[in-house]
């Protein structure tokens, strides 16, 4: 079974500061991806990467950077963080497109 | 471009009824593959069932679902719900660049 595994699970962040939500994966899979689910939209793609040493931007990248140095490991980073962050990240691996998707436990971020 | 439209946000039924949720895509890929994931409350979403084989039915944990490329659909049907079903259903499109775009969400809700 593929294991995916974020950090921090819950955060409480102020205002204007930088969050960094992390996410390992023991599976060997190229693809890495960072998605925001949201009531009434659904999991939305953040950042997704190809390989280690790369990052794509998704649909909603303003506000987010992300980080793989590794292939196992695929950072989502906040660095001025504001109130309409709140919500839930979900980091996922996969090997190739048209390949299942292995999601973690889920990191809930809230910023007051 | 490609996308997914999950035109139900939420699907309240009895218990024992038949359960029919949604899904229509739009690509110019030929062999797009469409998958549908399950999230249950506290849990990490996951694969329910995938298919890219037009008008054959594909079927997992007792939902089945047909992928029907003349009509760009892919609905996911059980014929008789459980109380256990409640969760949000997510349709899934993956395209050739590694992106994968999800639809909405429908929440489905069972109740006695």
């Amino acid at each position: 079974e593929a294991a995916v595994t974020q950090s921090p699970r819950n955060k409480v962040a102020v205002t204007g500061g930088k969050v960094t939500l992390s996410c390992n994966q023991t599976n060997n899979h190229n693809n890495m991806y960072w998605y925001r689910q949201d009531t009434g939209h659904g999991l939305r793609l953040i950042h997704y990467s190809y390989g280690a040493g790369s990052t794509e931007k998704g649909d909603i990248p303003d506000g987010y950077k992300a980080s793989r140095p590794s292939q196992e490991n695929f950072s989502l980073i906040l660095e001025l963080a504001t109130p309409s962050q709140t919500s839930v990240y979900f980091c996922a691996s996969g090997r190739i497109s048209g390949n299942t998707l292995y999601f973690g436990e889920g990191s809930r971020l809230i910023v007051v | 471009g490609d996308s997914v439209t999950q035109k139900e946000g939420l699907v309240t039924l009895t218990e024992g009824l038949p359960v029919m949720l949604n899904c229509t895509y739009q690509t110019i890929y030929s062999n797009a593959f469409l998958f549908w994931y399950v999230h249950y409350l506290n849990e990490s979403p996951r694969l329910l069932l995938k298919s890219s084989t037009d008008n054959k039915r594909t079927e997992h944990q007792g939902f089945h679902a047909t992928l029907h490329k003349s009509s760009s659909s892919f609905h996911l049907q059980k014929s008789s719900a459980q109380l256990s079903d409640s969760a949000l259903y997510y349709c899934a499109l993956p395209n050739s660049n590694n992106r994968i775009f999800f639809g909405d969400g429908t929440q489905l809700v069972v109740k006695p």
